[in-house]
């Protein structure tokens, strides 16, 4: 079935740092692909989504291109902020092998930025 | 637009009883997705409606959980009995279409078993 690894956190930053979190998919087909970031005591709220290979997704200074020859889609921002504090989820949702458009997540990565 | 509605936010139980979530999706949309999200986890799906159709229940836990979507717009997903592992904020998100890109949660409601 489909699968979301990302990478494990805490990730600590100082703050104007580069940032990469890490995501890699295993799915049959074409799935689409999203970040959603989760902030503290807040719900889930979609921070940018890929739909097919090769299209970059952003957001609020954050980027995400959809790799599907290496089944990957990183997150990357240029200069993090304090208010990026949150946790990150990689996602992705298909229809092959019975998915039915499902969200599949991956873990989190819990981003720390200080001042 | 308003977004995905879901009562009560927190909720507090001793194991064995029985409690119930209410979700009420964006006015139109016809999926309508239950996750469950465990402390330091993703979220995972727990049941998924299509209009008032089971589209997939495969992870819902049947002897304790139960959902139902009545006329194909608000939903309620029941626990009974809960158990100490059901710990867990309860996320609802709806989407228009049936085709894997607009969804939006709802805040979620935090499940606490003592």
């Amino acid at each position: 079935g489909d699968s979301v690894t990302q990478m494990e956190g805490p990730v600590t930053l100082s703050e104007e740092a580069f940032l990469t979190i890490n995501c890699t998919y295993t799915a049959t087909g074409y799935p689409s692909l999203f970040w959603y970031v989760q902030y503290p005591g807040e719900g889930l709220q979609l921070l940018l989504k890929a739909t097919k290979a090769d299209d970059k997704g952003s957001n609020k200074g954050f980027e995400a291109t959809y790799r599907k020859e290496t089944t990957s889609f990183h997150l990357e921002k240029g200069s993090v902020q304090v208010s990026d504090s949150a946790v990150y989820f990689c996602a992705l949702s298909g229809n092959s092998g019975g998915s039915n458009y499902k969200l599949t997540f991956g873990k989190g990565t819990l981003l720390t930025v200080n001042p | 637009e308003a977004g995905v509605a879901q009562s009560p936010r927190y909720k507090i139980i001793e194991k064995r009883q029985s409690v119930a979530f209410w979700c009420n999706p964006i006015s139109g949309h016809a999926t309508l997705y239950w996750y469950q999200q465990i402390l330091g986890q993703g979220p995972k799906l727990l049941i998924q409606f299509q209009n008032n159709g089971v589209v997939d229940d495969s992870q819902l836990p049947k002897d304790r959980f139960s959902a139902e979507r009545l006329k194909g717009v608000d939903s309620t997903l029941k626990i009974q009995p809960a158990k100490l592992e059901d710990s867990a904020v309860y996320l609802c998100a709806s989407s228009l279409r049936h085709e894997g890109t607009g969804y939006t949660f709802g805040s979620g409601t935090r499940l606490t078993v003592v």
